[in-house]
């Protein structure tokens, strides 16, 4: 099956640096979301890319969908305190109603 | 702003019992979902409803089902809960925009069986 590998696992930065991370996968995808999950919640959708090439922003967030259809990347700009948590990138395709989920990237902001 | 909600948040249960997991929204979506997370992992896929009286078995195997009589509410049973049910079990419903579907998630019922 599908595969999504995210990228890096972990991340321990201090309050005001930027953050990228990114999921490449193994076969292409016509969607790309971006969830954030803190611990004991649900994921909470951050930016949702529909085309290849699309870069969107939501606020400090900014995303893009690949143009070969098998990557994304999602940078955070001047972090937070309240940016810590794991983000998770998901693929879909069309007629599949099934997410395929990246592993996660946990966010740490050292004081 | 996704209107999708799972009861309870927390239960904490002993092995052999009967428990069903809430979930509903009010957004009207056709598809739902359900997944199984355990702390700082990916989701599986165990359950997904097309619409009403449509329910198939997801990715993971899970000793769980579902139903979905209404629209609005797709519940999730284990008909005996064991320790290896320990979780976090994720609700989810979708919709369709932008050319693509796009999954919201509800908060998610983290389950201790003793």
């Amino acid at each position: 099956g599908q595969q999504l590998n995210q990228s890096p696992q972990s991340m321990f930065i201090q309050e005001g640096e930027d953050v990228s991370m990114n999921c490449t996968s193994s076969s292409i995808f016509n969607t790309w979301l971006w969830y954030k999950q803190d611990p004991g919640e649900g994921p909470v959708l951050l930016i949702a890319l529909y085309k290849a090439g699309e870069l969107t922003s939501n606020g400090r967030l900014t995303a893009q969908f690949g143009i070969t259809r098998k990557d994304s990347f999602l940078n955070i700009s001047a972090s937070i305190p309240s940016d810590v948590g794991i983000y998770f990138c998901a693929g879909q395709n069309f007629g599949n109603e099934k997410l395929t989920f990246g592993t996660g990237t946990r966010l740490t902001i050292i004081p | 702003e996704a209107d999708i909600y799972q009861t309870p948040r927390y239960l904490v249960i002993g092995t052999g019992k009967k428990i069903t997991l809430e979930c509903s929204q009010t957004m009207g979506h056709d598809k739902m979902y359900w997944y199984q997370q355990d702390p700082g992992m990916e989701l599986h896929l165990i359950h997904y409803s097309y619409g009403v009286n449509s329910t198939e078995k997801g990715d993971l195997s899970s000793e769980s089902t579902v139903s979905r009589i209404r629209t609005e509410h797709f519940p999730l049973t284990l008909e005996s809960a064991r320790p290896s049910h320990t979780s976090q079990y994720l609700c989810a419903s979708s919709d369709y925009r932008g050319g693509g579907e796009t999954q919201y998630f509800g908060p998610g019922t983290r389950l201790l069986v003793l």
